[in-house]
Order: structure tokens, then sequence, then C-alpha cells
């Protein structure tokens, strides 16, 4: 069965740098979720969106931004990179009908690695 | 406001022993959902299993089984058996329902607790 795409699967990247992070939900999944894991941590929602509309938000930086677009890919933008947004950031999508309603499913993550 | 307490943080023993995995919750929601997940090594997050807050029917799935008691707010897991392949940090979930928000609602996550299985 299809899983949760993203890309790239590592990256690294400079302080005060922008990086930009995508995300394929299984298809036919109607909402889009980001979460940030740092070391050690679990995993904090950042943003979701339902229907390629902004639905809910935690606590992202405002450095950070996200999209859904039209084809339901997501991208999380984040910018002037700090040492602290190291990090496994995950996009998790899930859909409102069918026997498995809102369970959410995860991507494998991109390591984000500030240096 | 929701939270999600995992109380052990490391738990270590050796295969075949069956291994207990505690999770209290908070919710002021009548509705809402739990989830357990794993997260070995490599890092992925593994989906095993989601409870509605109105069916406390327990499950079993192979080795895996689950325990929820709205009365007491907790939904452990235990794995009879371990195996190896079991070691990893393990997951449990909450979402509560909000009809202000369209979709379904975000995760919140216990701390983890981090399953060592030894040969």
């Amino acid at each position: 069965a299809a899983g949760v795409i993203q890309s790239p699967r590592h990256l690294i990247k400079e302080k005060r740098e922008t990086a930009t992070l995508k995300c394929y939900p299984i298809p036919r999944h109607d909402t889009v979720y980001w979460y940030q894991q740092g070391p050690g941590q679990d995993p904090q929602f950042l943003i979701s969106f339902y229907e390629k509309m902004q639905s809910d938000k935690g606590s992202i930086p405002d450095r950070f931004s996200a999209q859904q677009f039209s084809d339901y890919h997501s991208e999380l933008n984040m910018s002037s990179l700090e040492l602290g947004d190291s990090a496994l950031y995950f996009c998790a999508s899930s859909t409102s009908g069918g026997p498995n309603t809102d369970t959410q499913y995860f991507g494998p993550g991109t390591r984000l690695t500030v240096l | 406001a929701q939270k999600v307490t995992q109380a052990q943080t490391e738990i270590s023993v050796v295969e075949k022993e069956d291994v207990t995995l505690d999770c209290v919750y908070e919710t002021r929601d009548t509705t809402y959902y739990l989830f357990w997940y794993k997260q070995p090594p490599s890092g992925e997050l593994v989906f095993l299993i989601r409870r509605n807050s109105f069916d406390e029917q327990n499950e079993i799935s192979g080795r895996y089984s689950w325990n929820f008691q709205k009365s007491t707010s907790s939904f452990n897991f235990t794995i009879t058996a371990s195996q190896v392949v079991d070691s990893a940090v393990y997951f449990c979930a909450l979402s509560e329902s909000n009809l202000k928000i369209q979709g379904a609602q975000k995760l919140v996550f216990g701390q983890g607790t981090r399953l060592t299985i030894n040969p």
C-alpha cells in the first residue's frame, strides 16, 4: 500500500539558511500534518491542513511557514535556520472517511541538521 | 488541556518475557481517540492501534494486546513473549474531537518508553 512520502530524507544546512521540506500524503487522504521531533523528545505538532486549507496550528515558529497545494502535497518552509531547528520532521496524513478515519500515518521523516 | 503520561522512561527485559507499557491520559473531551505508535531505531513512526473513547473493548493482535480503561484513564500495551525486534521507542498518543477544526485533530504524544529486548 502507498505510504506517505517525504523528501529529502536528510538535509544539512548552515545557520541562517533556508530549507524546504516536502510531503506527499497517501492518495485520497484529505488532511496533512507536520510534526517536529527533537533528539530524545516526543513529536510536537506544528501545523495541519484539511483540503488545502490550514486547519490547526501548534507551536510553529514565525520563521516557518507551510502550505498544501492543489495536488495535496505539502511543503514546510523554514527560514533563518537556528541550531535548535535540528530535528526529525515528520509529515503525516489521514482521511475523514472509511474504517481508519482520523488515523494519522507518518512518513519516514526528514532529518534536518543545522550547523 | 490534553496530556499523555508514560511514566516508564526505559524498560529492559530478556527475550520471551512479557512486558507492559503504561499510558495514562488527561482530557476534558468525552469523545477522543487513543493511539500507540512504534519508533524503531531507524526512526520512522509506525501506527499500531487506535481506540475510540466509546469503545472500551480490549484488543489482541498476535503478541500485542491493549487494555483500555476509562475509569482510570489508562491505555496500556502488553507484548507477550517479547522478541529482539520489538526493541523500539513506543509512544502513546491522544487526539480530541474539535468541531471547530476541520479534519482530524493533532496528536498529543507521551514522552515515550524505550523498550530494549535482550537476547
